[in-house]
């Protein structure tokens, strides 16, 4: 059973520009979530991705957006990058199944630093 | 809203000591319960869950965690700490039900323990 993994794993940009992050699901998983956490902060939920549609959505603006793919990796896309947007972006994955829900299992994260 | 609230930003102890964590939960529904522990260099792991049934659930290296759905609270305890202990600990909440499984977060409390 292979677990969460993301690519990359640090990213440095410059303000404005854009930035595309990748996650692929653990194995039997068919959701995937993506959370911002900065430093000293807990995670910060940014959308969850189930059978290729987005699945709920916390507080954050358009400019971030995402895709889930047939196999149930994911990419989070961030569009004219801000310098707040400097922190760790992680990717869980769980199965959703029956109208129940199970514990979500984390990549490592990306660490995006923006300059 | 939803909120989690953990007690305790950074606690230190000694080896053999006993430890429990506080956290409360806002939420107006039924909720399953999480601590996630994040090790220096690791990725977040699941510590121990809540989702039904019995209220003292037990989970990996001899933590365990009490629900008391009257004080909405989910405190994380062990009875003796190790050095390996040495972690950031989050509690995390989720709504039972529907198809929005976003996780909800504490700030997540820093422990070190000295050997």
């Amino acid at each position: 059973e292979t677990g969460v993994t993301q690519s990359p794993t640090h990213l440095i940009k410059t303000r404005g520009q854009q930035v595309t992050l990748r996650c692929s699901s653990q194995s039997g998983h068919n959701t995937v979530s993506w959370y911002q956490q900065a430093l000293g902060q807990g995670p910060q939920f940014i959308f969850q991705y189930y059978r290729e549609e987005e699945n709920g959505r916390g507080n954050f603006p358009p400019r971030f957006s995402g895709l889930q793919f047939p196999n149930y990796s994911s990419e989070l896309n961030v569009n004219a990058l801000e310098l707040d947007d400097s922190a760790l972006y992680l990717c869980a994955s769980s199965l959703v199944s029956g109208g129940n829900s199970y514990e979500q299992y984390f990549g490592p994260g990306t660490r995006l630093t923006v300059t | 809203a939803q909120s989690v609230s953990q007690h305790n930003h950074h606690v230190i102890l000694s080896e053999a000591a006993s430890l429990e964590l506080g956290c409360n939960y806002s939420y107006g529904g039924t909720v399953n319960l999480f601590w996630y522990v994040q090790y220096p260099g690791q990725h977040l792991q699941l510590l121990l869950k809540y989702f039904s049934g019995d209220p003292l659930v037990k989970g990996i290296k001899g933590f365990e965690a009490e629900f008391i759905k009257s004080k909405f609270s989910f405190n994380l305890r062990k009875p003796s700490v190790q050095w390996s202990d040495t972690a950031e600990y989050f509690c995390a909440v989720n709504a039972r039900g529907g198809n929005n499984r976003k996780l909800i977060w504490g700030l997540g409390t820093s422990l070190a323990v000295n050997p």
